[in-house]
């Protein structure tokens, strides 16, 4: 069964200061994993995905995720963050092969102070 | 245009009654769903339709029931509304399931739906 688990319910940070949100997956074989964002009021918004290839993986407003296969984890980085990055962020996987769902994790509520 | 658009955007209701909520997406995707979002965040997939055709039906009691007249539209239907229906309904679609392809999804803005 796939599983997501994001260690963290809130992130603080200063504005400026990098920040990381976590997330370790649990999938047989090989994951494709993705990170979306929700604003308040708002439906999910991708930012980024892993499907193989270069570890780091670059996406919407300046955001980056590392994929480490040995920890099994895919952390969410920006090296400066917006008081506008203020937002709930969710990490999802899904097998890479066959018809399988997309798990979500709990969200992490980020909050960027000015 | 909106990409993904839910229909209503709040939905305020007796327990016992039966509502709808609508679904409608202009990106040509063949795949939709529907996820339930509760009152802590946690999201989760109820149902997934391509083109039509119900692939994903997750442990939902069956007073659920989806309704996908063509390829861009996906309804949900509850009949009998408990307490405990009461989350966000986010409906989202993207290209064609197949095995293995890598989707994005995309989402409408959610169906906050309260049961008293």
């Amino acid at each position: 069964a796939q599983s997501v688990a994001q260690p963290e319910d809130q992130v603080n940070v200063a504005e400026g200061n990098p920040l990381t949100v976590k997330c370790t997956y649990s999938v047989s074989g090989n994951p494709y994993l993705f990170w979306y964002v929700q604003y308040p009021n708002r439906g999910l918004q991708f930012l980024l995905k892993y499907i193989t290839g270069d570890n780091l993986v670059k996406g919407s407003y300046g955001f980056e995720a590392e994929f480490n296969k040995s920890q099994t984890s895919f952390h969410l980085k920006k090296p400066s963050a917006l008081v506008s990055d203020s937002a709930l962020y969710f990490c999802a996987v899904r097998q890479s092969s066959g018809n399988t769902p997309l798990v979500f994790g709990k969200g992490t509520r980020l909050s960027v102070i000015a | 245009d909106t990409a993904v658009s839910q229909t209503p955007k709040y939905l305020v209701t007796q327990m016992g009654n039966d509502k709808s909520i609508k679904c409608e997406q202009n990106l040509g995707h063949d795949t939709m769903y529907w996820y339930k979002q509760d009152s802590k965040k946690f999201l989760k997939i109820m149902f997934s339709y391509n083109n039509k055709e119900l692939i994903i039906n997750e442990t939902v009691p069956n007073r659920f029931s989806p309704k996908s007249p063509d390829k861009a539209h996906l309804n949900l239907h509850i009949n009998s509304l408990e307490l405990g229906d009461s989350a966000v309904y986010f409906c989202a679609s993207s290209r064609a399931r197949i095995a293995g392809a890598v989707n994005i999804q995309y989402f409408g803005a959610g169906t906050r739906l309260s049961v008293l």
